[in-house]
């Protein structure tokens, strides 16, 4: 089974700093990685998508990696802002099987 | 385009009650899933199919049913509702299972007293 880890689970910076998130996971094999952003009772809003043959995708102020050999994935936020505060979590789904395997999420709080 | 729309936004139940929390999407994807967030524990993937009359069980699908008779809809049903069963319940769909970005719904609120 895949699993996939979020740390931190919360994090505080003011605003303007440049922070990065994280997400770990321990199978390889996976088609893609997904990064999505919700705000407290809502839906999922996605962000960004890699495919495994990607290293990293860029929109905006938002920069995602992906190191499939390490099992690893970044999402670079640039100059956040208040607006950014929200839960963020990646998802990837595995070349076997038809699944999607989510993180627990990191809780972003951006201080003004 | 609606994107994927979720009826009813809140429920409550008493237990032992049966109901089913509609999903639709206007996108045309062939792949659509159901997943409950309870805190501490993410999105759990409930039930999924990969085309209409296509459907299989995900990592918690036990006493929820599905059924897939068309490419737009996609509904969940509780057969006989349990405390355990209170939770937020999404559906998503993507273009294809593996490849392609998934687009939720709001989300179904569900108690179950």
């Amino acid at each position: 089974k895949q699993e996939v880890t979020q740390i931190p689970a919360a994090l505080s910076v003011p605003e303007g700093e440049n922070l990065v998130l994280n997400c770990s996971f321990t199978d390889s094999a996976i088609y893609n990685l997904q990064w999505f952003r919700q705000d407290p009772g809502k839906g999922l809003t996605s962000l960004l998508l890699i495919q495994s043959s990607q290293r990293e995708q860029t929109s905006g102020r938002l920069n995602a990696s992906l190191d499939k050999s390490s099992g690893r994935s970044t999402l670079y936020i640039a100059a956040s802002q208040p607006g950014d505060s929200a839960t963020y979590l990646c998802a990837v789904s595995k070349l076997t099987g038809n699944q999607f395997y989510f993180g627990t999420g990191t809780s972003l709080t951006v201080i003004p | 385009n609606a994107g994927v729309t979720q009826t009813p936004k809140f429920q409550v139940l008493k237990t032992g009650q049966s109901m089913t929390l509609q999903c639709a999407q206007d996108m045309n994807h062939e792949y659509m899933s159901w997943y409950r967030q309870d805190p501490g524990m993410g999105l759990r993937l409930i039930h999924y199919s990969v085309g209409a009359g296509i459907t299989d069980q995900g990592e918690v699908p036990n006493g929820y049913n599905v059924s897939r008779s068309t490419t737009e809809d996609f509904p969940l049903r509780l057969l006989s509702a349990a405390p355990s069963q209170t939770s937020v319940y999404f559906c998503a769909s993507s273009y294809d299972r593996g490849s392609s970005e998934q687009f939720f719904g709001p989300g179904t609120r569900l108690t179950v007293l």
